[in-house]
């Protein structure tokens, strides 16, 4: 199984320049979400997207978007990359059931390392 | 609102030594626990979760105790190895309001075992 499949790897953008950044999972879960990583910062929540069809802000939405395509996927665009967003980039999913659903885990992608200049 | 907070790292330890890391949370409601690995240049993985007061979730050797009476979740692991070497994460999962739930993790401990 692939489980989350994020591309590309890896980008490097120049300040202004616009990217979408790519997921896809194939375990059928309702939930996906975006994450960015920075040294000493932990994983921070980017936007989510509890069920296809709908999309939420997270703690650090500003200068990006979002699109859930599918079930399946769930995109991340820059429209204008700033310095500010060079970071590494993580994917999840989960399935979010009526039981209990604070138990299930997330699963994550490899991730996307983007630097900005 | 919620929050999780580790011991800062980094960690270096010898082969077959004992390894703890804290980690504490603040979080209205009844939350989930879970600790994530995260090897060099690769995502996050689930080391093991916990789900409500007194559980003990375990993986690989690897412990840890929900203390809903001291708000904690500490990794333990009796004897560490040089591929236990990792950055490791706390997390809470609660819920977020309109039918989502969101996970908040603490900023991470970076393990390193020397042979």
């Amino acid at each position: 199984n692939a489980g989350v499949t994020q591309t590309p790897k890896f980008q490097v953008l120049k300040t202004g320049q616009s990217m979408t950044l790519q997921c896809a999972q194939d375990m059928n879960h309702n939930s996906m979400y975006w994450y960015r990583q920075d040294p000493g910062m932990g994983l921070r929540l980017i936007y989510y997207s509890a069920s296809e069809g709908t999309t939420d802000k997270g703690e650090v939405p500003n200068g990006y978007n979002v699109s859930r395509l599918n079930k399946r996927e769930f995109s991340l665009r820059l429209e204008s990359a700033a310095p500010s967003q060079t970071s590494v980039y993580f994917c999840a999913s989960s399935e979010i059931g009526l039981v209990e659903p604070t138990r299930q885990p997330q699963h994550f992608g490899d991730g996307t390392r983007l630097s900005i200049l | 609102g919620d929050s999780v907070t580790q011991m800062e790292g980094p960690v270096t330890l010898s082969e077959e030594a004992f390894l703890t890391i804290n980690c504490t949370y603040t979080a209205t409601g009844y939350p989930s626990l879970f600790w994530y690995v995260q090897y060099p240049g690769e995502g996050l993985q689930l080391l093991l979760k916990a789900t409500k007061a007194d559980d003990k979730g375990s993986n690989k050797g690897f412990e840890a105790t929900y203390r809903k009476e001291t708000t904690s979740f500490h990794l333990e692991k009796g004897s560490v190895q040089v591929s236990d070497s990792a950055v490791y994460f706390c997390a809470l999962s609660a819920y977020s309001g309109a039918g989502s739930y969101q996970l908040t993790f603490g900023k991470g401990t970076k393990l390193s075992v020397i042979p």
